[in-house]
């Protein structure tokens, strides 16, 4: 079985400070992992994904996330914290076979203060 | 880009009654998904569907949940007689064969009186 937990229901930083989103999976076979973004009213956008070769992945609007297998961790971090960064954050676990179900963490909604 | 449509965006039904949420995948993705969000947790699985059956199905898919691919576009969620728990954010996602991720729709909130 596999598992997320996210550290934080909710994390606020001021506008342009760095974004740590911490991510901490459970998983007996190698992991995909994934982090997904939802805006208020919308869908879940996939930010990146790590699946295997590097594991500093970059993603859309300047995220980007380090797998470490020591740590089993996946955070999300982002160098300057825009207004538009406001939103609720994902972390999901997939296994390696093909096109499995994701196993999602409980998100963290991310406020950025002006 | 291309994107997963689903429809109605807000369901209000009675408890006890069925209701069919709808989803239009992207077109040339094979697999497809429901996942659900109640209010405050986690997104859950719900089941996946391939070739025509459902590949992978979670404890929460019971025998009051279908899925169907009624034509080339659709893919469908029908819960059969509604309970007040079934209250939640439904998604639908859809993905390339042998390929992550799993591209998501906007949801369809259901709300059961």
């Amino acid at each position: 079985a596999q598992s997320v937990t996210q550290l934080g229901s909710h994390v606020s930083v001021s506008e342009g400070a760095l974004v740590l989103l911490r991510c901490n999976y459970s998983s007996s076979v190698p992991p995909y992992l994934f982090w997904y973004v939802q805006y208020p009213n919308q869908g879940l956008q996939l930010l990146l994904k790590y699946t295997t070769g590097a594991t500093l992945v970059k993603g859309i609007n300047g995220f980007e996330a380090e797998f470490k297998k020591s740590e089993t961790s996946f955070h999300l971090t982002k160098p300057s914290a825009h207004m538009s960064d406001a939103a609720e954050y994902f972390c999901a676990v997939s296994d390696q076979r093909r096109n499995t179900p994701l196993v999602f963490g409980k998100g963290t909604r991310l406020s950025v203060i002006a | 880009e291309p994107e997963v449509t689903q429809t109605p965006s807000h369901q209000v039904t009675q408890m006890g009654q069925e209701v069919i949420l709808r989803c239009v995948p992207i077109s040339n993705h094979l697999y497809f998904y429901w996942y659900r969000q109640i209010l405050g947790q986690k997104v859950e699985f719900l089941v996946s569907f391939y070739n025509n059956e459902i590949s992978e199905k979670s404890e929460i898919f019971d025998d009051q949940f279908s899925v169907e691919r009624p034509d080339g576009s659709n893919f469908t969620l029908k819960i059969r007689s509604t309970k007040l728990e079934d209250s939640a954010m439904y998604f639908c996602a859809s993905g390339e064969a042998g390929y992550q991720p799993q591209h998501f729709g906007d949801g369809t909130r259901l709300s059961i009186l």
